[in-house]
């Protein structure tokens, strides 16, 4: 089965970038979505299309996707921005949706 | 606006069922898939399977295959998932969320139900 992989842990100072990856093989071929989940809280989608935003969604929040590895930055970051957050894919051959291991983002 | 409210917390024994339902409303509902996504406690999140109300067709993720079965009412936009033989390491709040036909992403969640399984 297809695995997405994401660090554990990031941690970031008010004002600075985190930056979050997910990993999977040919990653770059498939279309990456992006979920924040706030303790007690349902997902948000952040991200969709590798660098899309939903409405409502700052600009803050920017997605990359290349090769093997997506990216979530988040600019400016800010004491709200503490959350969990998933990456997430179709994979066709399974016809299965899958999501990464998540990372945790701690605003120092 | 768009809401997936979904029903009340469960408390089932180890080897009964559960049925959470998923009431969909302010939006078109065979525009959009509907998903079923767990998450254990302190645990990540894990996707279970897709139901495509315009045709009323479905897929599983492979590991629940056999015991689960996602309906929908016909004469109401509620969709259910229902998981059999439960045990212990099926506690977990159960989130129903939508994705555009055509598209990958889940772009509203519903507000989760808690299943507790335990003798």
């Amino acid at each position: 089965s297809y695995v997405l992989t994401q660090p554990p842990s990031v941690s970031v100072a008010p004002g600075q970038t985190a930056r979050i990856s997910c990993g999977g093989s040919n990653l770059g071929s498939k279309s990456v979505n992006w979920y924040q989940q706030k303790p007690g809280q349902a997902p948000v989608l952040v991200v969709y299309e590798d660098s899309d935003r939903p409405s409502g969604i700052p600009e803050r929040f920017s997605g990359s996707n290349s090769e093997n590895t997506a990216t979530l930055t988040l600019t400016r970051v800010e004491a709200g921005d503490e959350a969990d957050y998933y990456c997430q894919v179709w994979e066709s051959s399974g016809d299965q949706y899958v999501f990464g291991t998540g990372t945790k983002v701690t605003v120092l | 606006q768009v809401q997936l409210v979904q029903s009340g917390a469960e408390v089932k024994k180890p080897g009964a069922s559960v049925k959470v339902s998923c009431k969909a409303s302010g939006y078109t509902f065979i525009s959009y898939y509907v998903h079923f996504v767990r998450q254990a406690p302190g645990q990540g999140l894990e996707w279970m399977g897709i139901f495509n109300p315009n045709g009323d067709t479905t897929s599983y993720a492979q590991k629940f295959k056999g015991r689960i079965t996602m309906t929908r009412d016909t004469s109401t936009t509620t969709v259910y998932m229902e998981l059999n033989s439960l045990r212990s390491e099926d506690t977990a709040v159960y989130f129903c969320t939508r994705g555009p036909t055509g598209t990958t992403d889940f772009d509203n969640w519903g507000q989760g139900t808690l299943v507790t399984v335990s003798s």
